[in-house]
């Protein structure tokens, strides 16, 4: 079964800085796709980003970007110019390609300083 | 704007009652999950649907129903509530044919079991 591991339970930033989170996952198939969730304390789970595995190229959504490291099993988001508006719970998410669930990870608390 | 909506956004139950999440979706998604919030363990699924009447067991089925009499709504069952089973609720959705189909998802139900 597949895996997905955040291994940063919590993470801080300073406003207008750049921050990493981090993520890994563990599959024998070739073909999925991974995501990065965002959760405010609203509640309200939202999509960041995608990424295809088939793609070489990172995606990137605004200051949202990813590291995509198929080799390593490694999916990292990275935020730019962070906002006090990014401050929540990230998940990352994978899913086979020919599958409907979604796996997730335990989540990384992201905390923006002012 | 595509919306799922979940009945309660907070709930109280006492020890063996009988309780139902209701959720709902707008969006003509074939597929519908219910997962479980828990901090530290991130979400993991109880059920999914991926047509009426379809239903398929996730990780953690044990304790839970669910039903799809129709393909807007997908309600999920606690037969007799425990306290273990007290968590944040997420129901989601998503199209069936389209693997990189993000998720859609409600804004959680918090249930509470005394």
């Amino acid at each position: 079964a597949q895996t997905v591991t955040q291994s940063q339970p919590e993470m801080s930033v300073q406003e207008a800085e750049t921050v990493t989170l981090s993520c890994t996952y563990d599959t024998s198939e070739s073909d999925y796709y991974l995501f990065w969730y965002k959760q405010p304390p609203s509640r309200q789970m939202i999509l960041v980003i995608r990424q295809e595995a088939y793609k070489q190229q990172n995606a990137t959504e605004n200051r949202f970007s990813v590291n995509f490291q198929k080799a390593a099993k490694s999916f990292s988001l990275k935020i730019s110019d962070s906002q006090l508006g990014d401050a929540a719970m990230y998940f990352c998410a994978y899913r086979s390609g020919n599958g409907n669930k979604l796996v997730f990870g335990a989540g990384t608390i992201l905390r923006v300083k002012s | 704007d595509v919306k799922v909506t979940q009945s309660s956004r907070y709930l109280v139950k006492r020890t063996g009652e009988k309780v139902f999440l209701e959720c709902v979706q707008d969006m003509d998604h074939e597929n519908m999950f219910w997962y479980r919030q828990d901090p530290g363990l991130g979400l993991r699924l109880i059920y999914f649907s991926y047509d009426v009447k379809m239903k398929e067991k996730g990780d953690i089925p044990e304790g839970y129903s669910v039903s799809r009499e129709k393909k807007e709504r997908f309600s999920l069952i606690l037969e007799s509530a425990s306290t273990n089973q007290t968590s944040m609720y997420l129901c989601a959705s998503s199209h069936l044919t389209r693997s990189d189909s993000p998720l859609h998802f409600g804004n959680g139900t918090r249930l509470t079991v005394t």
